[in-house]
């Protein structure tokens, strides 16, 4: 159980053009979803916590308008990363908490999207 | 933003050897996790602790909770090939759903 799912696993694009990652809990509903970006051979560092049906709240020095994010249902939050440039380049992770469990449970983490701009 | 600092960064090692790796934080945490990541793949939960001076096993897996909530360290028994990858710590203070990650121990094991 508690299967994170991401689409598209790999991303590869030209500048300037706006890129959609999907974030789906398979077999659960949840409440609150987080998205990270990895650059290579760093940490994760999180870049906004999105809530079910309404606006996302993102970390400092992480632009809104750059990054949209969008939790239309209990399953699903979207990442578009608009008019992307090179240096968005990275490997963005989403996490997912179950509905129903305390703020003290483990996320549950999808395999990640490689976002590569040529 | 805040990350937490683990120690070794790096670590070569035969197999069947044990592994012992830390993370530190200048501030306090409620809850620690340990991760795996495979390369190219999302981190893998390992370990969760919960109270201070909780220690805790899975498996060759052992972690504990530092007594002064700003510690925490993840021992592996007798390694296999498959344990390569890198670990992280995180932490989650009290009421804070956020994750702080650890900056990652490379676990790399020479034939």
């Amino acid at each position: 159980g508690a299967v994170v799912s991401q689409h598209p696993s790999r991303v590869i694009c030209k500048s300037g053009t706006s890129v959609k990652i999907e974030c789906r809990s398979l077999d659960f509903q949840a409440t609150t979803m987080f998205w990270y970006r990895q650059f290579p051979k760093q940490s994760l560092m999180l870049m906004a916590t999105s809530n079910e049906g309404s606006k996302a709240t993102y970390e400092q020095g992480v632009e809104k308008d750059k990054f949209l994010i969008n939790h239309a249902s209990l399953t699903l939050s979207t990442l578009t990363v608009t008019s992307a440039h090179p240096e968005d380049s990275s490997f963005y992770i989403c996490s997912a908490r179950r509905v129903g469990q305390g703020a003290n449970q483990p996320q549950h983490f999808g395999d990640g999207t490689r976002l590569s701009i040529l | 933003g805040q990350q937490l600092n683990q120690s070794p960064q790096s670590m070569f090692i035969q197999e069947g050897e044990d592994v012992s790796m830390n993370c530190t934080s200048s501030s306090i945490f409620n809850t620690w996790l340990w991760y795996k990541q495979d390369p190219g793949e999302g981190p893998v939960l390992l370990i969760a602790l919960y109270k201070a001076g909780e220690l805790t096993s899975n498996g060759r897996l052992t972690a504990q909770f530092g007594i002064t909530r700003k510690d925490s360290f993840l021992i592996i028994s007798a390694s296999i090939p498959s344990d390569v990858g890198i670990y992280f710590c995180a932490g989650r203070d009290f009421g804070n759903e956020k994750l702080t990650f650890g900056t990652g121990t490379r676990l790399t094991i020479i034939p």
